[in-house]
């Protein structure tokens, strides 16, 4: 079981910079989940795919976001012109429901961004 | 507005002293309630569920977790902690219905440290 991927776990940027995560789900799980997580909070949601299909994107994604996930297997998310607010943690999470059921969400170990 | 609120922000125990971490949610129609851990280094992991039926439903590790429907809480216990239960533990929910996605809504996270 080789759970939930993600890289780089941290990546150092200067502002303006574009940056882009890969996230590798847990194999044959439907869904897909991003999350961002700051200093003290606990995760917002960002985005989730069914499959290759991008199903939802929180009002946080700004323009300058955005993320792919091709084929159904692994996810991309990338930053345009990043700003120090976009410092934080980044979160992917797997889960198997592709019913109106919930399963379990299965969280990587992150990505964390720093923005100089 | 969907919400979690979570109550303490840190709390400080002793070995062998009881916990209780205090978890609110704000959400219209059916939901799914969970708490996540994450200890020191790691990544979130799941502790508990609550989806129907008996509303006291037990974790790993010997932690439970309360849903009284009447006050929208779902407080996570344990009746003696142990230093190895130092942790940042999120209280979060979910929505049932399948256009909502599964996606969580996590409170803000309590930071508990248990002193041996």
């Amino acid at each position: 079981d080789t759970g939930v991927s993600q890289n780089p776990r941290h990546k150092i940027t200067k502002r303006g910079q574009n940056v882009t995560f890969r996230c590798d789900p847990i194999s044959e799980h439907n869904r897909l989940y991003w999350y961002r997580q700051t200093l003290g909070q606990g995760p917002e949601f960002l985005t989730y795919f069914q499959n290759e299909a991008q199903l939802e994107k929180s009002r946080l994604l700004s323009d300058r976001f955005s993320a792919e996930r091709p084929k159904g297997s692994f996810s991309t998310l990338e930053i345009q012109r990043t700003e120090q607010g976009d410092s934080a943690m980044y979160l992917c999470a797997s889960s198997p429901t592709a019913s109106g059921s919930y399963n379990e969400q299965f969280f990587g170990p992150g990505t964390r961004l720093t923005v100089l | 507005a969907q919400s979690v609120s979570q109550h303490n922000h840190h709390v400080i125990l002793s070995e062998a002293a009881s916990l209780e971490l205090g978890c609110n949610y704000s959400y219209g129609g059916t939901v799914n309630l969970f708490w996540y851990v994450q200890y020191p280094g790691q990544h979130l992991q799941l502790l508990l569920k609550y989806f129907s039926g008996d509303p006291l439903v037990k974790g790993i590790k010997g932690f439970e977790a309360e849903f009284i429907k009447s006050k929208f809480s779902f407080n996570l216990r344990k009746p003696s902690v142990q230093w190895s239960d130092t942790a940042e533990y999120f209280c979060a929910v979910t929505g049932l219905l399948y256009n909502q996605g599964g996606k969580l809504i996590f409170g803000q996270g309590t930071e508990l440290s248990v002193k041996p």
